[in-house]
């Protein structure tokens, strides 16, 4: 199993672009999660998704959109960046989301936004 | 607001040194705790966690913590760390309410081992 995978690894933006950060895993597992990683903040809960066409916002969702047409991938879309995004990105997947099923996570993508 | 707090944010020690990393949350319903490692340029991985049951949870790796429930707190400890236990360590935890239970991360903890 490759777990779950993220593209790109790195990557530069003008404020105003809009990209789609990529995620996935071969782990069937039903949830999956988008977080940011900022110095000083943890990690933060940006948006998630507890099956197939079922999503919800987490802490931080202004500014990123999701969807989960399939199990296996979780894109997040950023529509106008803004340099406030600038962040190291991780998505996660666990089986479940009852608090007992371990989080798995990507290598994670480095965003900056100039 | 729930909340987890972790009291160092940076911590230098040598080899053979022995390690205690605080970690409070604030919340007093059912929780359960997570340490994760971030080692350099890699992704999280799962230190330890506790569900229920013997308050002393061992990890890989020779972690260990203890969950103090009156103390709200759920503190890591390494006897004698070794330099490849540079990394960042965050404890996260996860409050028990129901449908989707959001994993909340406290802000990390940076350990240096000199060696």
């Amino acid at each position: 199993n490759a777990g779950v995978t993220q593209t790109p690894k790195f990557q530069v933006l003008k404020t105003g672009q809009s990209m789609t950060l990529q995620c996935a895993q071969d782990m069937n597992h039903e949830y999956m999660s988008w977080y940011r990683q900022d110095p000083g903040m943890g990690l933060r809960l940006i948006h998630y998704s507890v099956g197939a066409g079922i999503t919800d916002q987490g802490e931080v969702p202004n500014g990123y959109n999701v969807s989960r047409s399939t199990t296996e991938d979780f894109p997040l879309r950023l529509l106008s960046a803004a340099p406030s995004q600038t962040s190291v990105y991780f998505c996660a997947s666990s089986r479940g989301g009852t608090g007992t099923d371990t989080q798995y996570f990507g290598p994670g993508t480095r965003l900056t936004v100039l | 607001a729930q909340s987890v707090s972790q009291h160092n944010h940076h911590v230098i020690l040598s080899e053979a040194a022995s390690l205690e990393l605080g970690c409070n949350y604030s919340y007093g319903g059912t929780v359960n705790l997570f340490w994760y490692v971030q080692y350099p340029g890699q992704h999280l991985q799962l230190l330890l966690k506790y569900f229920s049951g013997d308050p002393l949870v061992k990890g890989i790796k020779g972690f260990e913590a203890e969950f103090i429930k009156s103390k709200f707190s759920f503190n890591l400890r390494k006897p004698s760390v070794q330099w490849s236990d540079t990394a960042e360590y965050f404890c996260a935890v996860i409050l028990i309410s129901g449908g989707y239970n959001k994993l909340i991360f406290g802000a990390g903890t940076r350990l240096a081992v000199h060696p």
